[in-house]
């Protein structure tokens, strides 16, 4: 079974602290996910990472930042935590899709792995 | 905008009834369609996806359906059961961004027994 563990469930910080959200993954997935959890908004993607160093912003990357310095971690960190920022804040793993020639699009087929999530309030 | 959209945000449902879940999308490049199912304090889990090339998925109880023209898919589920319960998510895909998916907003399914 695939095992997507984020190390904490609840958090409470406050405002202006600097908080490290981890999550260690056990299948050797290339890719890693955070997403932001809010009613009404669904799953809203914050960064990902598709290989060890590096990383991409998804669509609400301000006030985040990530690390992966290994394949199977890949830490979520806000540097000066806001109020607006209290969330929960779910990580994903999954392996890279199906790659075609150069006139092919890959083929996203992959299916993502979610732990179980960090539910973050800010102060 | 919301790319994904889920426009019912609950929906209720008798045991043994049929549960149809709508999600309709507005980018003509999604090719790849999945649904996930979260219960509370869990994260998703992979449900059902459909490809573009396809325009029916089934699987046990679940079946996904998807209409192009319309942009627009839905799950059913049949017949439903309160282990259904949960908040289900449609995502969508257009294969070319790393293997990124854009989620919905996500409908709580409620099945009363």
């Amino acid at each position: 079974d695939v095992k997507v563990t984020q190390s904490s469930r609840y958090l409470v910080k406050r405002t202006g602290e600097k908080v490290f959200l981890e999550c260690v993954q056990d299948m050797d997935h290339e890719n890693m996910f955070w997403y932001r959890q809010d009613p009404g908004l669904g799953l809203r993607l914050i960064y990902f990472s598709y290989d060890v160093k590096m990383k991409e912003k998804g669509d609400i990357p301000e006030g985040y930042s990530v690390s992966r310095e290994k394949k199977e971690r890949f830490s979520l960190i806000l540097e000066s935590a806001s109020t607006n920022q209290t969330s929960m804040y779910l990580c994903a793993s999954s392996p890279p899709g199906t790659s075609g020639g150069p006139t092919i699009r890959r083929i996203a087929k992959n299916i993502q792995y979610f732990g179980a999530g960090t539910r973050l309030s800010v102060l | 905008d919301q790319q994904v959209k889920q426009n019912s945000p609950s929906l209720s449902v008798q045991e043994g009834r049929i549960s149809i879940l709508n999600c309709d999308y507005t980018n003509s490049m999604f090719d790849y369609f999945l649904w996930y199912k979260k219960y509370p304090a869990e994260g998703p889990t992979f449900l059902i996806s459909i490809s573009s090339i396809k325009d029916k998925n089934e699987d046990g109880r679940f079946t996904v359906f998807l209409n192009k023209s319309a942009k627009h898919l839905s799950l059913h589920i049949v017949p439903s059961q309160p282990g259904d319960s949960a908040v289900y998510f449609c995502a969508a895909s257009d294969g070319t961004s790393y293997d990124k998916v854009i989620f919905g907003p996500g409908t709580s399914l409620s099945v009363i027994p």
